[in-house]
């Protein structure tokens, strides 16, 4: 089945470590996303690649990096810069363009310990 | 400064009524609006979205309204089953983007609980 896979879905991360969350789709998708919820807040953007070998900041992009070497893979690591990591991460994927819906994973819960 | 509000964090209805999930917007120049559903435990999927130049779009028992003198749109779910109890999100996109993905500025949710 085509899909968008975040893994693990349940992190735990001690101050100071830098931490990587995995996200892989096989929709064949140009485009994917990495997106922050945090309670009584809306997803707010991270990273965005559209097309391998290309990435951009979202409006929250401080203390986060990202790669995407391969269309199917675009890894988030949570590094020690980011001074509130705890929440809820979502990855997404859509057709590059507009008017086309993304697809999401199911999420990677990170908490700091 | 929150674009997109979503001022009801919860809502409950009764098996088989209507839902209406609203949703208020600031900024004139969103021309694009989604709604994405979300169950517990899994991501946001897409449910129906409209463009500006309507004011309304249906899908079979999902409608979306969308009121532009207002800023203000509203999804309908008629009737409303048990298994719509999920996360409700409303997502504006500014003008020349076509509602491209990395331009949406999503609303805080509202959760909906459809009682049998």
């Amino acid at each position: 089945d085509g899909g968008i896979t975040q893994s693990p879905k349940y992190l735990f991360r001690k101050e100071g470590q830098n931490v990587t969350l995995s996200c892989e789709q096989n929709l064949n998708h140009d485009a994917m996303y990495w997106y922050r919820q945090d309670p009584g807040q809306g997803l707010r953007l991270i990273y965005y690649s559209q097309i391998v070998n290309d990435f951009q900041k979202g409006d929250i992009a401080e203390g986060y990096s990202v790669s995407r070497e391969k269309k199917e893979s675009f890894p988030l690591t949570v590094t020690s810069a980011q001074k509130n990591p705890t929440a809820f991460y979502l990855c997404a994927s859509s057709i590059y363009g507009g008017n086309t819906e993304a697809f999401f994973g199911q999420g990677t819960r990170l908490t700091v310990v | 400064d929150q674009q997109v509000k979503q001022n009801s964090p919860s809502l409950s209805v009764q098996e088989g009524r209507i839902s209406i999930l609203n949703c208020d917007y600031t900024n004139s120049m969103f021309d694009y609006f989604l709604w994405y559903k979300k169950y517990p435990a899994e991501g946001p999927t897409f449910l129906i979205s409209i463009s500006s130049i309507k004011d309304k779009n249906e899908d079979g028992r999902f409608t979306v309204f969308l009121n532009k003198s207002a800023k203000h749109l509203s999804l309908h779910i008629v009737p409303s089953q048990p298994g719509d109890s999920a996360v409700y999100f409303c997502a504006a996109s500014p003008a020349g983007y076509g509602g491209a993905t990395n331009k949406l500025i999503f609303g805080t949710g509202t959760l909906l609980a459809v009682q049998p």
